[in-house]
């Protein structure tokens, strides 16, 4: 089975600036699937984007983009000019190209200060 | 576009009741797949559902535990005789098809208290 690890319980960033929230994930397969969903306090799981293993080319969303270095296993989620509204929970998810059940991390809680 | 809708939002059981979580997929979507989340701990499979099949419950628990999706109406969780380990956030999300580039959307859960 694969597994998805996120190894900061929390980050802390100050509104306007960047943060980058790890996640690394094991898996043998070649093709596959990487999601970064937002939990806010109302638990609400909400997708914030999505990466194709077979793209190079790292996805952008507005304020967020990812780092994927499909080597290394890592796909990282960049959050630049930092928001109040983004402090949340953050989960990142691997889903095999043939398969459909979505496997999380245990997340990361991102706090924001002013 | 109204999104995946669960219902109820909150549900409080004593231990032995049954619960009942119903979700609604978002419009035009037929798969339907059932997540729990524990406490501190990420989403974790439970079941895939297609109209009226059960395509793969090897996530949720063997006993106690059933899911149904009619042809009419919403998609059902049922927990028979909840014990107290059974409280959770239960998600549903749906998606237009399943594999592929296609994308899963939550609705906003069901928090499960067991007393």
């Amino acid at each position: 089975a694969q597994t998805v690890t996120q190894s900061q319980p929390e980050m802390s960033v100050q509104e306007a600036e960047t943060v980058t929230l790890s996640c690394t994930y094991d898996t043998s397969e070649s093709d596959y699937y990487l999601f970064w969903y937002k939990q806010p306090p109302s638990r609400q799981m909400i997708l914030v984007i999505r990466q194709e293993a077979y793209k190079q080319q790292n996805a952008t969303e507005n304020r967020f983009s990812v780092n994927f270095q499909k080597a290394a296993k890592s796909f990282s989620l960049k959050i630049s000019d930092s928001q109040l509204g983004d402090a949340a929970m953050y989960f990142c998810a691997y889903r095999s190209a043939r398969g459909y059940a979505l496997n999380f991390g245990k997340g990361t809680s991102l706090l924001v200060t002013p | 576009n109204a999104g995946v809708m669960q219902n109820p939002r909150h549900l409080v059981r004593r231990r032995g009741q049954e619960a009942r979580l119903r979700c609604s997929p978002m419009k035009g979507h037929s798969h339907v797949y059932w997540y729990r989340q524990l406490p501190e701990e990420g989403l974790k499979f439970m079941v895939y559902l297609q109209k009226e099949n059960i395509i793969d419950e090897s996530g949720m628990p063997k006993e106690r535990f059933s899911a149904e999706f009619p042809k009419e109406g919403p998609s059902i969780l049922r927990i028979q005789q909840v014990v107290r380990g059974d409280s959770a956030a239960y998600f549903c999300a749906s998606s237009h098809r399943t594999g592929g580039t296609d994308t899963q959307y939550f609705g906003p859960g069901t928090r499960l208290t067991v007393l």
